[in-house]
């Protein structure tokens, strides 16, 4: 089946400490995308790449940082220069102007 | 950048009720989507929908892009609708750019 992977589930971070979630698909889409929701939000773009070796800042890509090295993954860092990083993230990928985006299942992350 | 405004930010509905949640947005934009996120935080792409109207099943969605605006109907509401409705429409980039919500609640 196709779809879009994030792991892992819930991930706990230590003050001043780097991690990184994954985010992988297998839908042969050429652009992904990375946002985060907050409680009884909306959601917030990141960062967003339409083809693999390129990506862009979206409107909160500060204390964040992304790579985008093959098609079917990009995987987020939340860097210790993100002061609020507690929050829920969700990555997409979509074929820009077909059927529009699909979305992982996403990652909680706290931080302790 | 673009404004999306969602109307109402919560609903309550008893099973079997019909309803009609509205998205408003300030600029001209290529497409939108409407978006359902269930309890556990899984959003579903409901429709993707630049102009024009599209049902599928209980649910259809109309967007003027000429008047800024775009409607989704959930027709004969069950239990399982509740939920979160997004709108996002899509500017430069493929970017989407999201509502705060309309938060429904469908009762037995």
């Amino acid at each position: 089946d196709g779809g879009i992977t994030q792991s892992p589930k819930y991930l706990f971070r230590k003050e001043g400490q780097n991690v990184t979630l994954s985010c992988e698909q297998n839908l042969n889409h050429d652009a992904m995308y990375w946002y985060r929701q907050d409680p009884g939000q909306g959601l917030r773009l990141i960062y967003y790449s339409q083809i693999v070796n390129d990506f862009q800042k979206g409107d909160i890509a500060e204390g964040y940082s992304v790579s985008r090295e093959k098609k079917e993954s990009f995987p987020l860092t939340v860097t210790s220069a993100q002061k609020n990083p507690t929050a829920f993230y969700l990555c997409a990928s979509s074929m820009a102007g077909l059927y529009g985006y699909t979305f992982g299942s996403g990652t909680r992350l706290t931080v302790v | 950048g673009i404004q999306v405004e969602q109307s109402p930010p919560d609903l309550i509905l008893q099973e079997g009720a019909n309803s009609t949640l509205r998205c408003n947005f300030s600029d001209s934009v290529n497409n939108l989507q409407w978006f359902h996120q269930n309890p556990w935080g899984q959003l579903i792409n409901l429709f993707y929908i630049p102009s024009g109207t599209k049902q599928n099943g209980r649910l259809s969605a109309t967007t003027v892009a000429t008047e800024r605006y775009s409607l989704l109907y959930i027709s004969s509401s069950q239990t399982t609708d509740s939920g979160v409705y997004f709108c996002a429409p899509e500017t430069s980039g493929s970017r989407l750019t999201f509502g705060e919500g309309t938060q429904l609640t469908v009762n037995p």
